[in-house]
């Protein structure tokens, strides 16, 4: 089965760079979500779409920016990078409607360092 | 605002035990549901059951179950017949499904050794 897709794997940067992670959902999904995992952290909630409109947001710095695109993949843009945007970063993506629609399934992740 | 609290940081069980992991959780929502992901070495976030807190009937898949306590707020996850592939990282989470955009609340996670 198709599962959730995110490129790249592994990003390195310096800081005060950009970055551009990106996120493909499971054919169907129509709302996905990003997540940081800082080393050693649980995951914190950043931003959500649904439908191609953002339908929440958590603790996401002004430097980062997302959208979902018509064909439903989602790219997360962090500029002016720092040494603590450094993290595993999820993409997860569920169906809006059904009886699974509570459940998200979860990309491999995309680990950015910045140095 | 929900909290999730996972108060064993590291646990340990021998090959082919029982271990039981304990989560408890805040929340003044009424619709909500309940989930336990393992994460790997690989850091993959994988789903291993979930909880529909409308349910009283303790969730099963397999090795893995859950003892839901609504009144006291808690989820356990409990493993049995412990595989050295169990050993991971568990993350109790919450999702509150009543409105909004379904956003988990993980705890900080709980890391399990299995012991050959």
């Amino acid at each position: 089965a198709a599962g959730v897709i995110q490129s790249p794997r592994h990003l390195i940067k310096e800081k005060r760079e950009t970055a551009t992670l990106k996120c493909y959902p499971i054919p169907r999904h129509d709302t996905v979500y990003w997540y940081q995992q800082g080393p050693g952290q649980d995951p914190q909630f950043l931003i959500s779409f649904y439908e191609k409109m953002q339908s929440d947001k958590g603790s996401i710095p002004d430097r980062f920016s997302a959208q979902q695109f018509s064909d439903y993949h989602s790219e997360l843009n962090m500029s002016s990078l720092e040494l603590g945007d450094s993290a595993l970063y999820f993409c997860a993506s569920r169906m809006g409607q059904g009886l699974a629609k509570n459940i998200q399934y979860f990309g491999a992740g995309t680990r950015l360092s910045v140095l | 605002a929900q909290t999730v609290t996972q108060s064993q940081p590291e646990m340990s069980v021998q090959e082919a035990e029982t271990v039981t992991l304990s989560c408890t959780y805040d929340t003044s929502e009424s619709d909500y549901y309940l989930f336990w992901y393992k994460q790997p070495p690989s850091r993959q976030m994988i789903l291993v059951i979930r909880q529909e807190a409308y349910k009283q009937q303790n969730a099963t898949e397999n090795r893995f179950s859950v003892n839901f306590q609504k009144a006291a707020k808690s989820f356990s996850l409990k493993i049995s017949d412990s595989q050295l592939g169990d050993a991971a990282m568990y993350f109790c989470a919450f999702l509150a499904s009543g409105a909004g955009s379904y956003q988990l609340t993980f705890g900080k996670g709980t890391k399990l050794s299995v012991i050959p």
